[in-house]
């Protein structure tokens, strides 16, 4: 079955611990990348990878990190988190030169 | 600036009331348009790719249109499980890939039995 897999997907954490998300995908997708969703402002990109070793800021990066060393995953990394990352993150992949996304179940994420 | 506005916000249906959601673009130039349901804590699921003015898709109960400004999600006939989120998004066309979508905040579908 095509699916986008992360983990995990519920956690509560505090100021300063740092975590990462996982997010795998079985579709041997070129594209991925990372949302989070807030109320009243929908999903909003935070990075994307174009393929192996190639990521790119999205439009609210600042306080994340990812990596893209095997095509299939794209972690994502919070070093310091903050309270105002307390949100609900979806990884989404796509083939090559498309829009149409496979989004993942979501992570909430809750800092405390 | 690219955006995407959808509306209304929220909709309450009837079973049976057909209606239509909204979603207006301002976009340099438009690659493709998107429609995706999302159920309450799960992920977007993709609906249609539009891509021209005039064209339309459907799926079950579902159509939509697109016009040089705005596309509408027709909704006819709904029954309760239809009941979600709707997302629209826009990819300006400068973009080849996936890299730029522009989601707008949604439209939430209630339909009574």
């Amino acid at each position: 079955e095509a699916q986008v897999t992360q983990n995990p997907r519920y956690l509560i954490t505090v100021t300063g611990k740092k975590l990462t998300v996982t997010c795998s995908q079985n579709m041997n997708h070129e594209y991925m990348s990372w949302y989070r969703q807030d109320p009243g402002l929908g999903l909003r990109q935070i990075y994307y990878s174009m393929n192996v070793e190639v990521t790119d800021k999205g439009d609210v990066p600042e306080g994340y990190k990812v990596s893209r060393k095997e095509k299939r995953n794209f972690p994502l990394i919070l070093e310091s988190p903050s309270p105002n990352q307390t949100s609900l993150y979806f990884c989404a992949s796509s083939r090559e030169h498309t829009g149409e996304l496979f989004f993942g179940e979501g992570s909430r994420l809750t800092v405390l | 600036e690219d955006q995407v506005t959808q509306s209304p916000e929220a909709l309450r249906l009837q079973e049976g009331e057909s209606s239509s959601l909204n979603c207006s673009y301002t976009v340099s130039g438009l690659r493709g348009l998107f429609w995706y349901r999302q159920d309450p804590g799960k992920g977007p699921e993709f609906l249609f790719t539009l891509y021209s003015a005039g064209e339309e898709k459907e799926k079950e109960r579902l159509k939509a249109t697109l016009t040089k400004k705005e596309s509408f999600l027709h909704i006819t006939a709904p029954k309760p499980e239809d009941s979600a989120t709707y997302l629209c998004a826009v990819q300006p066309f400068r973009y080849s890939s996936a890299s730029k979508i522009i989601f707008g905040s949604g439209t939430r579908l209630s339909i009574r039995p």
